[in-house]
């Protein structure tokens, strides 16, 4: 069946260290996909998206992704968290990657900074 | 930078009122969506609307459900007689019609129903 699966619900980092969070699909061709994070009492907000290209994606708040075809993944990582980084992670896909079309989103993972 | 707008961010209703909630899009944006997120689960799509049409709609989205554009600023979404299980955070997205299409979200509006 496709989905989208983020297999880890809750994660702990220390501040300043580094943050890693998996995102895995199942689609026959590869979708658009993208990260959003939630911030508490917040919206959704776009951190990065790969539509093609290069497999190393970077976006907002020092973030970047890696896209892997063999793998279907797009992981989420930031080498240093801050305590700002506390929030719920949600990868999404296109996969129909046309105008218009729903995303589908995973379950999300929740992250929490310890001083 | 331009942002979607939402209306309003919280409301509480009694099971079988009407609730209409208010989404203003980014300005040259044609897309228009609303998602929900049920507490402590996944975001899920409802509607899309293109050109004063659902393009799409999930098999949430029954006749309870409704959406409009009733001027060229605002998308809304109407729950005709709302349910205790359609207490949500209900978020609006909107996108420009491009092959690379991002959608940009709302903060959303808590919806209670009691």
């Amino acid at each position: 069946a496709q989905s989208v699966t983020q297999p880890d619900i809750h994660i702990t980092v220390s501040e300043g260290a580094s943050l890693e969070l998996r995102c895995n699909y199942s689609y026959g061709a590869t979708p658009y996909l993208f990260w959003y994070v939630q911030s508490p009492g917040q919206g959704l907000q776009l951190l990065l998206k790969y539509f093609s290209g290069d497999t190393l994606v970077q976006g907002i708040k020092g973030f970047e992704a890696e896209f892997k075809r063999s793998q279907s993944s797009f992981n989420l990582r930031k080498p240093s968290v801050h305590w700002s980084d506390a929030a719920e992670y949600f990868c999404a896909v296109d996969p129909i990657k046309a105008a218009g079309n729903k995303l589908t989103f995973g379950g999300g993972t929740r992250v929490l900074v310890k001083p | 930078e331009p942002e979607v707008t939402q209306t309003p961010s919280h409301q509480v209703t009694q099971m079988g009122q009407e609730v209409i909630l208010r989404c203003v899009p980014i300005s040259n944006h044609l897309y228009f969506y609303w998602y929900r997120q049920i507490l402590g689960q996944k975001v899920e799509f409802l509607v899309s609307f293109y050109n004063n049409e659902i393009s799409e709609k999930s098999e949430i989205f029954d006749d309870q459900f409704s959406v409009e554009r009733p001027d060229g600023s605002n998308f809304t979404l109407k729950i005709r007689s709302t349910k205790l299980e359609d207490s949500a955070m209900y978020f609006c997205a909107s996108s420009v019609r491009d092959y690379q299409e991002t959608q940009y979200f709302g903060p959303g509006t808590r919806l209670l129903v009691l």
